[in-house]
């Protein structure tokens, strides 16, 4: 089944503790990204890959390091992970950069004390 | 990107059509209409996009004005699995693929 999996979907943390979250797609897609979604404030992008090796900031970077060093995988880390990071999360794909028919993960709902 | 406008909400009687407003008046020439739901805090949804022709697919139709300023989303029969936020969003296909969702419509189909 063609779709974009994230782990863990739920995870309470702690101020300042290093944390990561995977987000794997099976599509072969060359495009992936991280959204964050907060309450009146909508989705919006963090980091965006349009292929190996190539990752751009979004609207909403800062506190966030991404990579991707292989076409499946765009983990999300956050290294000090702050309270205002609090959100929950979805990692998305996309056949190709321009496309926008993107697939969306079921979301990662994360909560830092 | 243009920004669109959408109704807060709408309800539907249940196995009726729902019709769901977009205004895009700031709509430039290369921008898409795209069409995405999200059911309670799901990963959003893709369901139909178009350019200037109206759009049909198994899913919903999309029908876009002559002048491209506003659309319209279509399901034909609602059910109650539709109940979700629907999305319009305008984009071009530059590559950055960052889609402004704002605050949508909330459909609540009824039984």
């Amino acid at each position: 089944e063609a779709q974009v999996t994230q782990n863990p979907r739920y995870l309470i943390t702690v101020t300042g503790k290093k944390l990561t979250v995977t987000c794997s797609q099976n599509m072969n897609h060359e495009y992936m990204s991280w959204y964050r979604q907060d309450p009146g404030l909508g989705l919006r992008q963090i980091y965006y890959s349009m292929n190996v090796e190539v990752t751009d900031k979004g609207d909403v970077p800062e506190g966030y390091k991404v990579s991707r060093k292989e076409k499946r995988n765009f983990p999300l880390i956050l290294e000090s992970p702050s309270p205002n990071q609090t959100s929950l999360y979805f990692c998305a794909s996309s056949p190709w950069t321009g496309g926008n028919e993107q697939f969306f993960g079921p979301g990662t709902r994360l909560t830092v004390l | 990107d243009a920004k669109t406008t959408q109704p807060t909400s709408m309800d539907c009687a249940e196995g009726r059509a729902a019709n769901l407003p977009c205004n895009h008046s700031t709509i430039s020439g290369n921008e898409y209409v795209y069409w995405y739901r999200q059911i309670h805090s799901q990963g959003p949804q893709y369901i139909i996009h178009g350019l200037k022709n109206n759009e049909t697919n198994e899913m919903a139709s999309l029908i876009i004005t002559e002048d491209r300023k506003s659309s319209t989303l279509i399901l034909p029969h609602a059910t109650l699995r539709d109940t979700a936020v629907y999305y319009c969003i305008v984009a071009d296909q530059t590559g950055a693929n960052n889609l402004f969702f704002g605050t949508g419509t909330r459909l609540t189909v009824i039984p």
